[in-house]
C-alpha cells in the first residue's frame, strides 16, 4: 500500500529565508506526487506536482520540488519565504493519473513564518 | 479561477443523527471526491464518484456513509448515524474528465462537530 511520511510537523523560518518541507513516499510503480497548501480557513490547494519527465518540478507562489527516486523523496523548496507563505503544507502521492483513484496524503508540516 | 463549494463551513450534530454534507463540484467536472481529515491526523480518501455511481471507496466509507448526486450541481455526504470518531473536516473535490487526482480542486471544507 502507498504511504507518505511528513517527518517534520512543525517548521519555523524567519521571514526571507529559504525553506525546505521534507517528503518520502512508499510506492510500488512510479508515483504521481503533489504538494498542496492549506491556508486557514481555505481549501486544499495544489502547489505542484511531478508525473514524469524533468525531476525538479516549479510550482505556483515561488514553489519547486525535486523528485529522487532513490531517496523516495519529493522535498518541497522555496529560496525566500513570505509571511504570507505561513499555512500547513501536505504531501500527496497517487497512482497513474486520471480515473478516479484517491490520493494519499502525508499528516502535514506546519509552517511558521517569524519576522 | 472557478471553485468547489461546500455547505455549511461547520456542522454540530449529536451522536446518532444523520447528517448531510454538501458540495457544489466545479461545473464541467465529472469526477466528484469526498476526503476527511480528523484534527492532528493526515487527509483521508473516503469515495470518489463518476457517472453517477461510486468508484472507489476506502475501508472508512463503510455503511453509515453514501453519497449521491441529486441534481446536475450538488454532491452530497449522508452520515446516517453519526459517530464521535466521525468529527473531522470533510473536503470535497471534484476534477476534469480523464483528469482524476492529475488535478483536483478542493473545497474549503465542513467541520464536522459530533457531540
Amino acid at each position: 500500500a502507498q504511504s507518505v511520511t511528513q517527518p517534520d510537523i512543525h517548521i519555523t523560518v524567519s521571514e526571507g529565508a529559504s525553506l525546505e518541507l521534507r517528503c518520502n513516499y512508499s510506492y510500488g510503480a512510479t508515483p504521481y506526487l503533489f504538494w498542496y497548501v492549506q491556508s486557514p480557513g481555505q481549501g486544499l490547494q495544489l502547489l505542484l506536482k511531478y508525473f514524469s519527465g524533468d525531476t525538479l518540478v516549479q510550482g505556483i507562489k515561488g514553489f519547486e520540488a525535486e523528485f529522487k527516486r532513490s531517496q523516495s523523496s519529493f522535498n518541497l523548496r522555496k529560496p525566500s519565504v513570505h509571511w504570507s507563505d505561513a499555512a500547513e503544507y501536505f504531501c500527496a502521492v497517487g497512482a497513474s493519473g486520471g480515473g478516479a483513484d484517491g490520493l494519499t496524503f502525508g499528516k502535514g508540516t506546519h509552517l511558521i513564518i517569524q519576522p | 479561477e472557478p471553485e468547489v463549494t461546500q455547505t455549511p463551513s461547520h456542522q454540530v450534530t449529536q451522536m446518532g443523527q444523520e447528517v448531510i454534507l454538501r458540495c457544489v463540484p466545479i461545473s464541467n467536472h465529472l469526477y466528484f471526491y469526498w476526503y476527511r481529515q480528523i484534527l492532528g491526523q493526515k487527509v483521508e480518501f473516503l469515495v470518489s464518484f463518476y457517472n453517477n455511481e461510486i468508484s472507489e471507496k476506502s475501508e472508512i466509507f463503510d455503511d453509515q456513509f453514501s453519497v449521491e448526486r441529486p441534481d446536475g450541481s450538488n454532491f452530497t455526504l449522508k452520515i446516517r448515524s453519526t459517530k464521535l470518531e466521525d468529527s473531522a473536516m470533510y473536503f470535497c473535490a471534484s476534477s476534469q474528465e480523464g483528469q482524476g487526482n492529475e488535478k483536483l480542486f478542493f473545497g474549503s471544507g465542513t467541520q464536522l462537530s459530533v457531540l
